[in-house]
């Protein structure tokens, strides 16, 4: 069975830039979570999907990130512009509604604004 | 203020010690499950539980689970160097968002 799957791995970038990350979950799970990660920190979720509807996107910063999650698939999150503070990994999880969250991630995009 | 608090932030022992790594809260959760994360890559899930006392074993790799189900541990016997990476406790919190929240992680490091 096919891991989440994301693209790029690596994007280096200049700030007021715009970029896209993609994610593709397991088949079947329903729930697709966008994560930031800095350096030596743990995930901060940025949004969460049921299926197509974004069900928590309170810490998602709306004036320069939006995501989406057409067809209840695939995902992108997109930053523009970008800001140094934007550097990070980010992290795309799937999970199986009813399964206490557990959470199979992708290996993440690094992020580096410049 | 951090909901889950990990301690400790760093470890680095030699191989074969063992070592006990903590995951606090003064909240309750329904589940807790601890990841594991190497550099480059994503989190991977070791564990979930779900039940307060709860023991899990996975082979050297002990995780407990407080009786309140407020904390939980994770305990390493005779550790190896393939144990390195980024160790991560996550929950659902009881009467709070339906998310995971992650803690800060226990860098820990294995030294040959």
């Amino acid at each position: 069975e096919a891991g989440v799957v994301q693209s790029p791995r690596y994007k280096i970038i200049e700030k007021k830039q715009p970029v896209a990350f993609w994610c593709n979950p397991i088949s079947g799970h329903n729930t697709l979570y966008w994560y930031r990660q800095n350096l030596g920190q743990g995930p901060e979720l940025l949004i969460r999907y049921e299926n197509e509807e974004a069900v928590d996107d309170s810490q998602l910063p709306k004036d320069r990130f939006s995501a989406e999650r057409l067809k209840g698939v695939d995902s992108t999150l997109k930053i523009q512009p970008a800001e140094l503070g934007d550097s990070a990994v980010y992290l795309c999880a799937s999970s199986l509604a009813g399964h206490y969250n557990e959470q199979f991630f992708g290996p993440g995009t690094r992020l580096t604004v410049l | 203020t951090q909901l889950l608090e990990q301690s400790p932030q760093f470890l680095s022992i030699q191989e074969g010690e063992n070592l006990t790594v903590y995951c606090n809260s003064s909240s309750v959760f329904s589940s807790l499950q601890w990841y594991r994360q190497e550099p480059g890559e994503g989190p991977v899930l070791l564990v979930t539980v779900v039940t307060g006392g709860e023991v899990k074993k996975l082979k050297r790799l002990t995780f407990q689970f407080g009786d309140a189900r407020k904390d939980s541990s994770l305990h390493i016997t005779a550790a190896q160097p393939g144990d390195t990476g980024l160790y991560l406790c996550a929950g659902v919190q009881v009467g709070g968002a339906d998310g995971l929240t992650f803690g800060k992680g226990t860098h820990l490091i294995i030294q040959p």
